[in-house]
């Protein structure tokens, strides 16, 4: 399995312009996490999906920012309109139900940079 | 709440053991986990422990739980200079949708020769 897939690697846009970014879950897995991380944060837990539901979305900061998963193979983050401040390693990350365990893999990440 | 908080940074000689400490509040935790982030890369999951044990050893790596003083520990015996990375220990928590994870603020473990 190729693990989790993230796109792009490096997004360098400016402020007021939409970001969309893409993850492919690894096959099979019924749970997939969006996260943020900045050096002042740490990891923040923006949204969650099972089963393409979105199950819990109080992590993501403001209207702005929309999660979508339209099915068990794709899920995109959007960021309309950007901001400076969004500036951040946007990780998907998908894991399997476990009874409880949450053995989660990362994809390698989306570093954006807002002008 | 969930509040999961770890020293920033550690620095080790090669060959010697590290110890990597974590604090956590959620005692209802069932899970805890400890992940490697390698610059430029998403966190690997390195182990994990279940709640009602108070060690666990996989190779080179110790887990220790403490329940009572809501502490975990990673012990990495014979530190190698590929283990330099930020070390994050993560607790799983009961939400109405599910278990979700809080991670740490990560240790940065600086391997010297």
């Amino acid at each position: 399995d190729a693990g989790v897939i993230q796109s792009p690697r490096h997004e360098v846009t400016e402020m007021g312009q939409e970001v969309t970014l893409r993850c492919k879950p690894i096959s099979g897995h019924d749970y997939l996490f969006w996260y943020r991380q900045t050096m002042m944060r740490g990891l923040e837990l923006l949204i969650y999906f099972n089963n393409n539901v979105p199950i819990d979305d109080s992590g993501m900061p403001e209207d702005r920012f929309s999660a979508k998963m339209p099915n068990a193979s794709f899920s995109t983050l959007k960021i309309q309109p950007s901001e400076p401040r969004d500036s951040a390693v946007y990780f998907c990350a998908s894991s399997a139900a476990d009874r409880g365990n949450e053995k989660l893999f990362f994809g390698s990440g989306t570093q954006l940079s807002v002008l | 709440g969930e509040d999961v908080e770890q020293s920033l940074f550690l620095s080790v000689r090669e060959g010697d053991s590290s110890v990597i400490n974590c604090t956590y509040t959620d005692s209802s935790s069932t899970y805890l986990y400890w992940y490697k982030q390698e610059p430029g890369a998403g966190l690997q999951l390195l182990t994990y422990i279940f709640s009602n044990m108070d060690m666990k050893q996989d190779q080179r790596l110790t887990v220790l739980l403490n329940k009572k003083d809501k502490h975990l520990s990673l012990r990495i015996a014979d530190t190698q200079t590929g283990d330099s990375a930020i070390y994050f220990c993560a607790e799983s928590t009961l939400t109405g949708g599910g278990n979700k994870l809080t991670f740490g603020t990560g240790t940065q473990l600086k391997v010297e020769l």
